[in-house]
């Protein structure tokens, strides 16, 4: 699976738009792009995925550019209970040859500010 | 619904002796997965069940480590003569069974802190 690369923290404020970046050069045409949090003290939760097309639900938007070497994550109207450590992670469909799990980078830390 | 569950939430135990964690996954998901997150380290993928087969045991860092499911249900992770590098947390994830490029997301319990002394 290909290797993604986040930056390791960020800063939002409260009420504002929170963009995390993702690059995943390497991607393959049947990969997808993953998104988990992490909030202090509990298991990854999932937050969207997508292969080629922009995504939309109702915790997060994700674009991923043309070429898909590179995605974001969108959370539109950051809160405090946003304050996590989030994971973007490429992966393939699962099949013979894959078991689905997924390859945890280190992730980038959001502090979400009052 | 329920989600998954995992017990015990924490675990201390001292050095050399056997422990059991276990994992509840949500009714009806027949893949289960393991994983560990180590004090200051990523989350590592340890094992993967389908059904009560295992056919990915690569994560599992050595054979002290091993792992059983019962009834396409139930999953115990088991490591035996703990060491204190052992010493972490234990998440287990479920998901539906993922069919041909299907990608099926996991849901995640909340994990059980291990403590080896």
């Amino acid at each position: 699976d290909a290797k993604t690369t986040q930056p390791t923290s960020m800063d939002c404020a409260e009420g504002r738009a929170a963009n995390l970046p993702c690059n995943h050069s390497t991607i393959s045409g049947n990969e997808y792009v993953y998104w988990y949090r992490q909030i202090h003290s509990q298991g990854p939760q999932y937050i969207i995925h997508g292969l080629k097309n922009n995504e939309t639900n109702e915790m997060a938007s994700l674009i991923i550019t043309e070429d898909r070497k590179s995605s974001t994550l969108i959370l539109p109207h950051a809160t405090l209970r946003d304050t996590a450590v989030y994971y973007c992670i490429v992966r393939r469909p699962h099949g013979s040859s894959n078991t689905g799990k997924l390859i945890f980078g280190q992730g980038t830390t959001l502090q979400v500010k009052p | 619904g329920a989600g998954v569950s995992q017990s015990p939430s924490n675990k201390v135990t001292e050095k050399g002796k056997d422990v059991e964690l276990r994992c509840d996954p949500i009714s009806g998901h027949t893949a289960l997965y393991w994983y560990r997150q180590s004090l200051g380290q990523g989350l590592e993928f340890l094992i993967y069940f389908q059904g009560n087969s295992a056919p990915d045991k690569s994560g599992l860092p050595s054979d002290r480590f091993s792992a059983e499911r019962t009834g396409g249900s139930v999953s115990t992770l088991t490591i035996q003569r703990t060491q204190q590098e052992d010493s972490a947390v234990y998440l287990c994830a479920s998901s539906l069974f993922p069919g041909q490029g299907d990608p099926r997301e996991q849901f995640f319990g909340p994990g059980t802190r291990l403590t080896v002394l």
